[in-house]
């Protein structure tokens, strides 16, 4: 199985910051790779597909880059609303998410 | 627009089983994979399998396999999940998603509790 590893597990920033999330994988997963935003309650939403395409209504403070085992989401400038935790997820062989980074404002 | 409902919360006792619903709306049910995921309190999320409600074909993660029994009724539009001889370690919130393909997932209903408890 293809493990994934998120860093940090908690990121404490403030309003207007550039953020930047890791997801890591245990072995090449190429560009197959997406990311979710889970508010507390509620369930994940989609953010990023294929490691750095957008999702239809997703603001464009929201990016995602890299490929084969190294990855990043980055959020541009932080709002209050992008309190969350965010999962990264491969789909290159079975379906496994990484253990999440818990996001929070300073 | 794209939605999915799920049935509502579940307290079931141990050894038995339960069988959680997902109807499906503006979208054409048949042509996309429906995923079902797990996430155990506080923790992260694991993917359990997904059914084709065209054909009802199906995969399951080896570790749900004999565990989740997915099926579809098109007529209703409408996925199921039954979790059989259940245990504390099922107590979850278990959600139902929409899927690219067998990918990633788009849109995802809002999660059915499930609590296992004498």
């Amino acid at each position: 199985d293809i493990q994934m590893t998120q860093s940090p597990s908690l990121l404490s920033a403030s309003v207007g910051d550039r953020v930047t999330l890791n997801c890591k994988a245990s072995q090449n997963i190429y560009k197959n790779l997406a990311w979710y935003q889970q508010k507390l309650g509620e369930a994940p939403k989609l953010l990023i597909y294929n490691a750095n395409s957008l999702q239809t209504g997703i603001p464009s403070r929201f990016s995602g880059s890299g490929s084969g085992t190294d990855f990043t989401l980055t959020i541009s400038s932080l709002q209050p609303e992008d309190v969350a935790t965010y999962f990264c997820q491969q789909y290159y062989s079975g379906l496994t998410f990484g253990s999440g980074t818990k996001l929070e404002i300073k | 627009q794209v939605q999915l409902q799920q049935s509502g919360t579940e307290l079931v006792k141990p050894a038995s089983s339960v069988k959680i619903s997902c109807k499906a709306s503006g979208y054409t049910f048949t042509i996309n994979y429906m995923h079902w995921i797990r996430q155990q309190p506080g923790n992260g999320l694991e993917w359990i399998g997904w059914i084709y409600p065209g054909n009802g074909n199906t995969k399951y993660n080896q570790k749900f396999d004999g565990k989740a029994t997915l099926t579809a009724d098109k007529s209703s539009s409408t996925a199921y999940m039954q979790l059989s001889s259940l245990t504390s370690e099922d107590s979850a919130v278990y959600f139902c998603a929409r899927g690219y393909n067998y990918w990633y997932f788009d849109f995802w209903g809002p999660g059915t509790m499930v609590t296992v408890s004498s």
